[in-house]
């Protein structure tokens, strides 16, 4: 029972450019959506979130965009920088749960 | 306050052993989270704490896995007779009541590996 799919394994862009990656989920029950980052070695980054009230949260060059109806969300790395490169979680969570539900992840390259 | 912090790093152990990995949550949060992460996956839950109390276990968490958090600081996770399938990442997170839009602060985990 995958609740949480990001389909996209890996990512490459050219720095400077956009990076946008998605996320779909299943369960409604989810109010809130959170994006993780993660490099070798190290335990996953809290990055930005989004409460299921909004459709967009900025923060810096980092956006995320929540579409309820069709239950995805995305971020956006704008401009995409080599420091970037990592793998990226969407963990969305409920009032009504105590815990987090983590997709696969995507790996993301930045090519200098 | 230094974050979350885990101990040990790495740990290689025999089928069959037991082992018991700690975790030491920012000192303000009153919620702990054990989460276990293979290669390619994303974390997945295991087991959560509020204060004292594990208010919830994955049925991910079978009979040889047990958490205990004693003094609603820090937790141990015990593995009893490893099996090749439990060697992947340990990772213990801490929040505040409630996940919040601010999420958990992860520590950077213990790997296990079971030869």
């Amino acid at each position: 029972d995958q609740q949480v799919k990001q389909n996209s394994p890996s990512l490459s862009v050219q720095e400077g450019r956009i990076s946008i990656l998605n996320c779909d989920y299943t369960n409604s029950m989810f109010d809130y959506f959170l994006w993780y980052k993660k490099y070798p070695a190290e335990g996953p980054t809290f990055l930005i979130s989004i409460s299921s009230i909004k459709d967009k949260n900025e923060d810096g060059r980092f956006t995320v965009f929540l579409n309820k109806s069709a239950k995805h969300l995305s971020l956006h790395i704008v401009p995409s920088q080599p420091g970037d490169s990592a793998v990226y979680f969407c963990a969305p969570g409920g009032t009504s749960y105590g815990k987090l539900t983590f997709g696969q992840g995507t790996i993301l390259t930045v090519h200098p | 306050d230094t974050g979350v912090s885990q101990d040990p790093r790495h740990k290689i152990t025999k089928r069959g052993q037991n082992v018991t990995f700690r975790c030491d949550p920012i000192s303000e949060h009153n919620r702990l989270y054990w989460y276990r992460q293979t290669l390619g996956q994303g974390p997945e839950f295991l087991t959560y704490f509020q204060n004292e109390a594990q208010l919830e276990k994955s049925r991910l968490l079978s009979d040889r896995f047990s958490a205990e958090r004693p003094k609603g600081s820090f937790s141990t996770l015990e593995i009893q007779r490893t099996e090749q399938g439990d060697s992947a990442m340990y990772l213990c997170a801490s929040s505040l009541s409630g996940p919040t839009n601010y999420g958990y602060t992860f520590g950077s985990g213990t790997r296990l590996t079971v030869v």
